[in-house]
């Protein structure tokens, strides 16, 4: 039962153009988001998170969208750089005793900027 | 060091075999996580440390997994009588625990090979 989806394996855009990642869950109880780049032989990088008090949190060329009645959230990135490359992850938890912990991650979408 | 530290990078061993893996914290988080990722699968949670306590030890896949936590900084994960499915990514993740919604800053990892 995958409870964090990541429907699509990858996704190839152009240099300057938005990309856009999609995640769905499934379990309402998750409170908390989060969106991870990995690149090749090192571990993920925490990129940016939203709390579900809120739809929407920007930081620089990053920006998360919430839509909770939907369960679904998408990570927005323009413009696009090559050095964007790498797999994404988006990630959940539900705050439980007053600190998350297990993360649930979706299995990654392999984001190709071409130049 | 400034972040999560992992060793050894890479392990190659014969099935049977027993190993260890180390997670060196980021200094003064209390909470520490242990992960794995298989070929083509997100991160799957081990377990979760509080301190040098283990509240929540469900992901750990069967008896021949333990981890234990020293000093509340660096913790051992064991894997003993290893078997190829234990063939995977195991990576480690601090955050500083006492704050809620808080992201967790991961390891390079530990690439586990068992032959």
């Amino acid at each position: 039962d995958q409870q964090v989806k990541q429907n699509s394996p990858s996704l190839s855009v152009q240099e300057g153009r938005i990309s856009i990642l999609n995640c769905d869950y499934t379990n309402s109880m998750f409170d908390y988001f989060l969106w991870y780049k990995k690149y090749p032989a090192e571990g993920p990088t925490f990129l940016i998170s939203i709390s579900s008090i809120k739809d929407k949190n920007e930081d620089g060329r990053f920006t998360v969208f919430l839509n909770k009645s939907a369960k679904h959230l998408s990570l927005h990135i323009v413009p696009s750089q090559p050095g964007d490359s790498a797999v994404y992850f988006c990630a959940a938890s539900g705050n439980s005793g007053g600190s998350n912990y297990k993360l649930t991650f979706g299995k990654g979408t392999l984001l190709t900027v071409n130049p | 060091g400034a972040g999560v530290s992992q060793s050894p990078s890479n392990k190659v061993t014969e099935k049977g075999k027993d190993v260890e893996l180390r997670c060196d914290p980021i200094s003064g988080h209390t909470a520490l996580y242990w992960y794995r990722q298989s070929l083509g699968q997100g991160l799957e949670f081990l377990i979760y440390f509080q301190g040098n306590s283990a509240p929540d030890k469900s992901g750990l896949p069967s008896d021949r997994f333990s981890a234990e936590r020293t000093g509340g900084s660096v913790s051992t994960l064991t894997i003993q009588r290893t078997q190829q499915e234990d063939s995977a990514v195991y990576l480690c993740a601090s955050s500083p625990g006492q704050v809620p919604n808080q992201p967790q800053h991961f390891g390079d990892g530990t690439r586990l090979s068992i032959l």
